[in-house]
């Protein structure tokens, strides 16, 4: 079956440690994103790339990183620079047309990060 | 810049009521698209329905349907005959097109709840 998966789906970590938190898709989708989301928020995203080696910062980058090595994997590292890192992460891709039609984002299941 | 305001923080109906979730945008570019996610309690986000800026009818999916209204720049989701398991937070969101190339922006969500 085709899809997203986050691991894990919970995460813990002592503060002042880098954390990175994996996303595999397996649609063949060109883009992939990365959102924080908040307890009663909406999402926010953090960093998102349109092809392999290549990505660019959304509204919060701000203590975290990506790589894109592969089409496949799209992995975020929270930084220790990362002042309130615990929340909510989910992870997306689409595929990546010009122009109109329907270019939904296909969302993993997730991973909640804990900083203590 | 683009941007999403859905101002039902919370809604409740009744099983077997329709009800309407509140959806306005902005945006200056004159091709996008529109798209409302479901997000139950456990945290995947799941893809309801899409609208694109230039179709002529508004679009349905089973008991989801989107009332766009191009002019107003709104597309509010109407929900007919309510059911317990569509308790869940919803989102609008709107893909449009950066100087990079496609992006995604999100409201920040409506609860509903939908009461025995």
């Amino acid at each position: 079956d085709g899809g997203i998966t986050q691991s894990p789906k919970y995460l813990f970590r002592k503060e002042g440690q880098n954390v990175t938190l994996s996303c595999e898709q397996n649609l063949n989708h060109d883009a992939m994103y990365w959102y924080r989301q908040d307890p009663g928020q909406g999402l926010r995203l953090i960093y998102y790339s349109q092809i392999v080696n290549d990505f660019q910062k959304g509204d919060i980058a701000e203590g975290y990183s990506v790589s894109r090595e592969k089409k496949e994997s799209f992995p975020l590292t929270v930084t220790s620079a990362q002042k309130n890192p615990t929340a909510f992460y989910l992870c997306a891709s689409s595929i990546e047309l010009a122009g109109e039609g329907n270019n939904e984002q296909f969302f993993g299941p997730g991973t909640r990060l804990t900083v203590l | 810049a683009q941007k999403i305001t859905q101002t039902q923080p919370g809604m409740f109906v009744q099983e077997k009521e329709a009800v309407t979730l509140d959806c306005t945008y902005d945006t200056s570019d004159p091709s996008y698209g529109l798209f409302w996610y479901k997000q139950p309690s456990s945290g995947e986000m799941i893809f309801l329905i899409y609208q694109g800026s230039y179709d002529q009818q508004n679009a349905t999916e089973g008991r989801y349907s989107l009332n766009f209204q191009k002019a107003r720049k709104s597309a509010n989701l109407v929900i007919s005959a309510s059911q317990l398991g569509d308790s869940a937070m919803y989102f609008c969101a709107m893909r449009g097109v950066d100087n990079y190339g496609q992006n995604f922006v999100f409201g920040p969500g409506t609860r509903l709840s939908v009461l025995p």
